[in-house]
């Protein structure tokens, strides 16, 4: 067990559509960062937060948005959602703003019909 | 720019033979970060190693060990005696010391037979 959690497990939901993944990171860790991991475009870095303040950015689309909250935990909001944007979105955490993660949570994987 | 390129997409052994799974890496960064990752067919991302860019020394673990060569660019991974449990796709990332972002190759699947 990697202390991160995420939830849900699986997402299905249609074109069009609007969901939120949540992530909780390992206790201590203050950085969170979401990745996305699909057929055509392997593991890719999405967005990282630190302490509640966006980090660095990657290739997240405009119709993707995170925060991280006060208690840490973070949530990924994917909205318009394509065919496309099916994959496997795993979080991960680490203590510093500058330390790579070590930790992956289990991911989520959105199905998008 | 920093890239990480796994050239072998798929291998496919026997039971208790060594492989090899070979990742070459892009930075212009004097710091940086290696990393290797396991995704077993359950599909979560298990830490395998990190090694950063002054450690040159190989490293064993069990039956795993790790290759680092600076002057090839490179950080392979040899797992001995491969068995079945072995079977995941396996990646290698990098990261340099200014932001934990990581970034990977497009990994290797490794299947291995009984």
């Amino acid at each position: 067990d990697s202390g991160v959690t995420q939830t849900p497990k699986h997402l299905i939901t249609a074109t069009g559509q609007r969901v939120t993944l949540r992530c909780s990171p390992r206790s201590g860790d203050l950085s969170v960062y979401w990745y996305q991991q699909s057929l055509d475009q392997g593991l890719q870095f999405l967005i990282q937060y630190y302490n509640g303040e966006e980090r660095a950015k990657g290739n997240i689309l405009e119709r993707f948005s995170a925060q991280q909250f006060p208690d840490l935990h973070s949530e990924l909001n994917l909205s318009s959602l394509e065919l496309g944007d099916s994959a496997l979105y795993f979080c991960a955490s680490s203590v510093s703003q500058d330390l790579s993660p070590l930790h992956f949570g289990n991911g989520t994987r959105l199905t998008v019909t | 720019a920093q890239k990480v390129t796994q050239a072998q997409t798929e291998i496919s052994v026997v039971e208790k033979e060594d492989v090899t799974l070979d990742c070459v890496y892009e930075t212009r960064d004097t710091t940086y970060y290696l990393f290797w990752y396991k995704q077993p067919p359950s599909g979560e991302l298990v830490f395998l190693i990190r090694r950063n860019s002054f450690d040159e020394q190989n490293e064993i673990s069990g039956r795993y060990s790790w290759n680092f060569q600076k002057s090839t660019s490179s950080f392979n991974f040899t797992i001995t005696a491969s068995q079945v449990v072995d079977s995941a796709v396996y990646f290698c990332a990098l990261s340099n010391n200014q932001g934990g972002k990581l970034i990977f190759g497009q990994g290797t699947e490794l299947s291995v037979k009984p």
